[in-house]
């Protein structure tokens, strides 16, 4: 069955520290692959995806992502964090194929001022 | 309107009563998707609708669930005999187009179900 695994359940950084939280996925085929965050008393919102093309996206508010195939991976990626990035944030994966959609369990970042 | 709109936010309901749940969607989208989420876990798919059709309810966990779209627009997710398991928040999404996932899906704030 289709999975998305995210490493991390809890991070926590300072303020200006990088950022980088781990994502892999199960399924070998063609996948849609998001970024979607969720901030504190609000709805999920969406980061960034990746469809095909150039596999390093670029996302709101200065956060990348990089697919690798090889890797079954699409890590997200901020070089400065800010304590407004304090949020849930959710890997998601779907497959054309099946047309099934798979979100991870989330990682909760919360960065100190 | 504006954005996804879920009512109610929060509904506190005995074991073996009937919920429904709604869901508004951005107007003018044709896709609509039903989401539930438990506590430490992602959101989980439910059934997605395109247009007044449910072109996909496999993820509906037992007959107790139901959905209904029937103008194509506002969703009602009804659960029969409620069950303590059934806790979870439900979110519902909407997208302008297209296939799940295949484009860019809005969430609602989502509505928090507790089952006594």
């Amino acid at each position: 069955a289709q999975s998305v695994s995210q490493h991390n359940h809890h991070v926590i950084l300072s303020e200006a520290a990088s950022l980088e939280l781990g994502c892999n996925y199960s399924y070998g085929g063609t996948v849609n692959l998001f970024w979607y965050v969720q901030y504190p008393g609000q709805h999920l919102q969406l980061l960034l995806k990746y469809f095909s093309g150039d596999p390093l996206v670029k996302g709101i508010k200065g956060f990348e992502a990089e697919f690798i195939k090889s890797k079954f991976s699409f890590n997200l990626r901020k070089p400065s964090v800010q304590w407004s990035d304090t949020a849930e944030y959710f890997c998601a994966a779907y497959n054309t194929n099946a047309g099934k959609s798979t979100f991870g369990d989330g990682t909760t970042l919360t960065v100190k001022p | 309107g504006a954005g996804v709109s879920q009512t109610p936010s929060n509904k506190v309901t005995e074991k073996g009563k009937y919920v429904e749940l709604r869901c508004d969607p951005i107007s003018g989208h044709t896709a609509l998707y039903w989401y539930r989420q438990s506590l430490g876990q992602g959101p989980e798919f439910l059934i997605y609708f395109q247009g007044t059709g449910a072109a996909d309810d496999s993820g509906l966990p037992n007959d107790r669930f139901f959905a209904v779209r029937p103008e194509g627009s506002v969703s009602t997710l009804k659960i029969q005999r409620t069950e303590r398991g059934d806790s979870a928040v439900y979110l519902c999404a909407s997208s302008s187009q297209g296939s799940h996932m295949n484009t860019e899906a809005f969430f609602g704030q989502g509505t928090r179900l507790t089952v006594v």
